[in-house]
């Protein structure tokens, strides 16, 4: 059981905006930044937004994140097929004085 | 360019030790925290432990404190993950990933080795 609540899965066609939620507690996502990874099949886990919704370098502007409260969200918009992939969110946690995962989204490009 | 590569893994019987590494070039270490991950098959990210740049704070997950030491040697570029008492829970790919900062102020982990897989079977 993750600290981070995630859906398990997630679906778009090519075009379409999805989003993908991440719910936590006051300890981690109310009171700390929020990133969000992406794993392709078979790779590494890659830094797609960190400080709720900064892109790193390279990152294309169709990924946005952003937090309210305790939740925080990253958005999807022109869905390519080579998005299909596991995503990630993770906050530092107050309380366990550590860093929380989400369970993971596997995202599906139909 | 950042490079973070990650050896040491392999095949250990439970309750026994390994002692996982992690070369980083491209940048200065001693700049920047570092964290270590893992990914069980077929599982999700659980973070293992973190280190500030001087090793003044560390930090572990409850799953493996007082089994894991984490710790780095900056003239070497490298950095280090003493595993022992290994159970089989323990059986996962193992990241290192670097922060942006110096010290450990949070999930920032920019950029992430290949992994090593520890696989804890008898």
């Amino acid at each position: 059981q993750s600290v981070l609540t995630q859906p398990p899965s997630a679906s778009g066609t090519p075009g379409q905006r999805v989003t993908i939620s991440c719910s936590g507690s006051s300890s981690n996502i109310g009171s700390n930044y929020v990133y969000w990874y992406q794993q392709l099949p078979g790779t590494a886990p890659k830094l797609l937004i960190y400080g709720n919704n900064q892109r790193p370098s390279g990152v294309p502007d169709r990924f946005s994140g952003s937090k309210s409260g305790t939740s925080a969200s990253l958005a999807i918009s022109g869905l390519r097929s080579e998005d299909e992939a596991d995503y990630y969110c993770a906050a530092w946690d107050d309380s366990l004085s550590g860093v929380v995962f989400g369970g993971g989204t596997k995202l599906t490009v139909l | 360019e950042v490079q973070l590569v990650e050896s040491g893994g392999g095949l250990v019987k439970p309750g026994g030790s390994l002692r996982l590494s992690c070369a980083a070039s491209g940048f200065t270490l001693s700049s920047y925290s570092m964290n270590w991950v893992r990914q069980a098959p077929g599982k999700g990210l659980e973070w293992v432990s973190s280190i500030s740049s001087s090793s003044s704070y560390i930090y572990y997950a409850d799953s493996v404190k007082g089994r894991f030491t984490i710790s780095r040697d900056n003239a070497k570029n490298s950095l280090y993950l003493e595993m022992n008492s290994l159970r089989a829970e323990d059986t996962a790919v193992y990241y290192c990933a670097r922060s942006d900062t110096a010290l450990v102020t949070g999930a920032d982990m920019h950029h992430w080795g290949q992994g090593t897989l520890v696989t804890v079977s008898s």
